[in-house]
């Protein structure tokens, strides 16, 4: 079956645009899960969704940050007013999520965010 | 809150042995993964190791885990160019909310 998909690929936008980038998750998987990799700072949990619950936002760097995810499926990772130091990779991932089994992530090929 | 840390590079020639090493802080930790990220490209899973488990063989891989030491290591036999790339440890933390990554280990290999 497909993998985790992601558009765009790049994105070069100007400082202070807003930016929104999606995510549509391996069919089946209940959760969801933001991950940004730049030069600086490595690889960093953003956000993490689980079905109907209360998403985790606690790797959320500002509050120009912000993610939702409708239906329970595809989810769009949307930035504000952007800066400079938002340029980076963002990597998106999915999980089966059921307790007692490998709850492995599986990732897309990213969406590489350019702020001019 | 948890820490894993790797070498950040490792050059070997084609055909010898690769051993990564990766030493994290949480020992709650159940599953402990690898990845493999190519040039451009997203993240692989490559494999991962169940806690309670000392070592776990995959065609050229090679996963041992030390849990008193809470050492990882990852050996890939016979190491040929296409393994060329950047290898993270990944630890789940906050109950499996999220992976904490390792800064990953660049593998380089020449003829």
């Amino acid at each position: 079956g497909a993998g985790v998909s992601q558009s765009p690929s790049n994105k070069v936008t100007e400082k202070g645009k807003d930016v929104e980038l999606r995510c549509d998750p391996i069919s089946g998987h209940t959760a969801l899960y933001w991950y940004r990799q730049s030069l600086g700072q490595g690889l960093e949990f953003l956000i993490y969704f689980q079905g109907n619950s209360a998403p985790d936002k606690s790797g959320l760097p500002s509050d120009r940050f912000s993610a939702e995810r409708t239906g329970g499926s595809v989810s769009t990772l949307t930035i504000q007013r952007t800066q400079q130091e938002d340029s980076a990779v963002y990597l998106c991932a999915s999980s089966l999520r059921r307790d007692g089994v490998t709850d492995t992530q599986y990732f897309g090929p990213g969406t590489r965010l350019t702020v001019l | 809150g948890e820490d894993v840390e790797q070498s950040l590079f490792l050059s070997v020639r084609e055909g010898d042995s690769s051993v990564i090493n990766c030493t994290y802080t949480d020992s709650s930790s159940t599953y402990l993964y690898w990845y493999k990220q190519e040039p451009g490209a997203g993240l692989q899973l490559l494999t991962y190791i169940f806690s309670n488990m000392d070592m776990k063989q995959d065609q050229r891989l090679t996963v041992l885990l030390n849990k008193k030491d809470k050492h990882l290591s990852l050996r890939i036999a016979d190491t040929q160019t296409g393994d060329s790339a950047i290898y993270f440890c990944a630890v789940p933390s906050g109950g499996y909310n999220k992976l904490i990554f390792g800064a990953g280990t660049r593998l380089a290999v020449h003829p």
